[in-house]
This record gives structure tokens, sequence and C-alpha cells, in this order.
């Protein structure tokens, strides 16, 4: 166990639909970072927040957005989802921006 | 050309065996490396971390990074059943930059041990 949680585990739903993605990162941790994992494109980095703020960004898609609370748990926003967005999301935390950072359980997403 | 380049295998070893998983990458800016161990249906779970060239080792693991050949490696001594997993390698650049703490992940390799 991480310390990282993610809720909820599987989630269902139709295109078109908006859904969000919470995780806590592990006790200390300031910094969140959001994956995507999918068959064809691996895993792949989305946005990093730091102490509420936004501090990298990989290809998250426009549709896409995140947020990190004062309480530090963060969560990930999906709108007009397509049947692309079908995946695995991952949150990860570290203590600051590093390299060691420690993944969730994930939540997987099927979009029908 | 993917910036990380990792065998997808799978790679099926008798147990006892010795593994070795290798990833190549092109940015020379990367000054971590990781590995990370994914069961199925789980998050990938940090095996080994090492800063720039050099070997580390962790009882049965054993991290190699040549970063002249760009080419990262991930021993496994006497491979056990448990040790069924996808493996994937991940980078970053160094400390200061933008990109820090962004990791760039392999496709990851299925490794199966069997009895």
């Amino acid at each position: 166990d991480s310390g990282v949680t993610q809720t909820p585990k599987h989630l269902i739903t139709a295109t078109g639909q908006r859904v969000t993605l919470r995780c806590s990162p592990r006790s200390g941790d300031l910094s969140v970072y959001w994956y995507q994992q999918s068959l064809d494109q691996g895993l792949q980095f989305l946005i990093q927040y730091y102490n509420g703020e936004e501090r990298a960004k990989g290809n998250i898609l426009e549709r896409f957005s995140a947020q990190q609370f004062p309480d530090l748990h963060s969560e990930l926003n999906l709108s007009s989802l397509e049947l692309g967005d079908s995946a695995l999301y991952f949150c990860a935390s570290s203590v600051d921006s590093q390299e060691t950072q420690y993944f969730g359980p994930g939540t997987r997403l099927l979009v029908l | 050309q993917k910036e990380v380049e990792q065998d997808p295998g799978p790679l099926s070893v008798p147990e006892g065996a010795i593994v070795s998983l290798n990833c190549t990458y092109s940015n020379s800016a990367f000054q971590y490396f990781m590995w990370y161990r994914q069961y199925s249906r789980k998050g990938p779970e940090l095996l080994m971390y090492t800063y720039s060239s050099g070997n580390k080792e962790d009882g049965r693991f054993t991290a190699q990074v040549d970063k002249s050949s760009k080419y990262i490696s991930l021993f496994i001594r006497d491979s056990q059943p448990s040790d069924s997993a996808t493996y994937l390698c991940a980078m970053c650049p160094g400390a200061g930059g933008t990109s820090y703490g962004k990791l760039t992940f392999g496709q990851g390799t299925i490794l199966t041990v069997h009895p």
C-alpha cells in the first residue's frame, strides 16, 4: 500500500458525460501527479500540482482539467467523454517535484 | 519515435533464472532513472531509482544506467513466480527544470516466471 488513495475504483459512463476522479496523496506529500494508462499509449503524464498550484503539464486534453485543494487532495475532471478516454487513471504523489513518486491504485474508466 | 523504448515482451523464464530488462532513450536531459513493477490491475510500485550513470543493488535487483549509450537495465536474480508482473522503466530530467518530476515511461515488459 503506497498511502495514495483514489476514488472511485471503477467508473462506467456514456460518451458526452463528465466525471470527476479523486486522489488523496500520502501524508506530508505536497505534489500530486495525474497519469493516464492505455494499451496503445502506455503510461502518460497528464499534469502536476504542487501545494495547490499547477507546476507541469503534459499532453492533457483541453476537455480535461485538474485542481488541488487546500487539504492537498486533487481532482481530475474529464468532460465531453469519448470512447478513447477509456483508460486507467493514476494519481501519484511526492514530497516535492521529484523522481520518487508513489502511485495510487488507479481509477478504471470505461466510456460506452 | 518514442523518447523511451522498451521491449514489451512477453518474457517467460523458469524460476531461479536471471532476468534482464532493458530500456533505451533519446533525451539526453534525462538524469533520473526508475524501475516500477506493476501487478495486474494495480498501481505501479517503485522498485529502484538511480541518478546518472552507475549501478545500484537492492536485494535480488540491480539497476544499471549507461548514459553514454542511453541505455538502462534491470537485473533480477533468482527470479520467483511472485516477480511475474509488468516492469516499467521511467525517467525524468534533472532538478531545476520545468519538466523535473514529469516521468516519461517505457511501454512496459510483461514478465512471467513459471515454477
